[in-house]
């Protein structure tokens, strides 16, 4: 069965970067595309951007761009996203989720905290 | 962007009684050249990540009860919840994703009166 299973929990300094990951297992990695989707502490869910598994297209949504990056690495079926310039207000639930084009998030992972304070 | 708004906010249901979340998008989620609505519902519950209950407004994903439903079409959405559960006790979500960025509504939560 599909599994997405994301790196652990972070705790970063204001300024400072993070990576998360997500291994994907159980399908075809290169078929999909890689969402990653944030929640806030009492907040909604947020969509930060995708990655086309295949050809390694990105799109970020505006608040995003020029922080965030998105990649993948075939090999070892993982997705990663890098959260750059770290404030206190990206402290968050991060999640990765599959799609296929133009439908909607079938599988999720299980969520990586990232903490950011001083 | 699409914005995806949600009423309401928050309600208590009893058990075994039904609810309602209606989801009204900014822009017409239908896509004419399939006649396919954009449209997606998630549970969220707290410790897990959000489930996919309902595709394209209306298809039922595999698993999920029958006495979850979802109906709409263009920009006004309804998620309805029959007989409810103890275990429906979530955040619910609409999630549009007819174009990038995809959008979720803010959320609405249930609880049980």
């Amino acid at each position: 069965q599909v599994q997405l299973v994301q790196s652990g929990a972070e705790v970063r300094k204001p300024g400072a970067s993070v990576k998360v990951s997500c291994k994907s297992s159980g399908d075809t990695f290169t078929d999909y595309y890689m969402h990653w989707v944030r929640q806030a502490p009492g907040q909604g869910l947020e969509c930060m951007g995708w990655i086309n598994l295949y050809s390694g297209d990105t799109n970020y949504a505006q608040k995003f761009q020029g922080r965030v990056t998105m990649t993948r690495d075939t090999s070892i079926t993982t997705a990663y996203m890098e959260l750059t310039r770290l404030r206190s207000d990206d402290t968050a639930m991060y999640y990765c989720s599959r799609a296929s084009g133009g439908a909607p998030f079938d599988y999720w992972g299980q969520g990586t905290l990232v903490t950011v304070s001083t | 962007d699409i914005v995806l708004t949600q009423s309401p906010d928050s309600l208590a249901v009893s058990l075994g009684e039904g609810a309602t979340i209606n989801c009204k998008s900014s822009q017409s989620v239908l896509y004419r050249s399939d006649n396919k609505n954009y449209l997606a519902w998630y549970q969220h519950k707290p410790g897990q990540p959000p489930k996919l209950l309902i595709s394209w407004a209306s298809t039922r994903e595999s698993g999920v009860p029958v006495r979850f439903s979802g109906s709409g079409s263009g920009t006004d959405f309804t998620l309805t919840i029959s007989n409810l559960q103890a275990e429906d006790v979530a955040v619910y979500y609409c999630q549009q994703y007819s174009q990038s960025p995809r959008t979720f509504g803010q959320g609405t939560k249930l609880e049980i009166k």
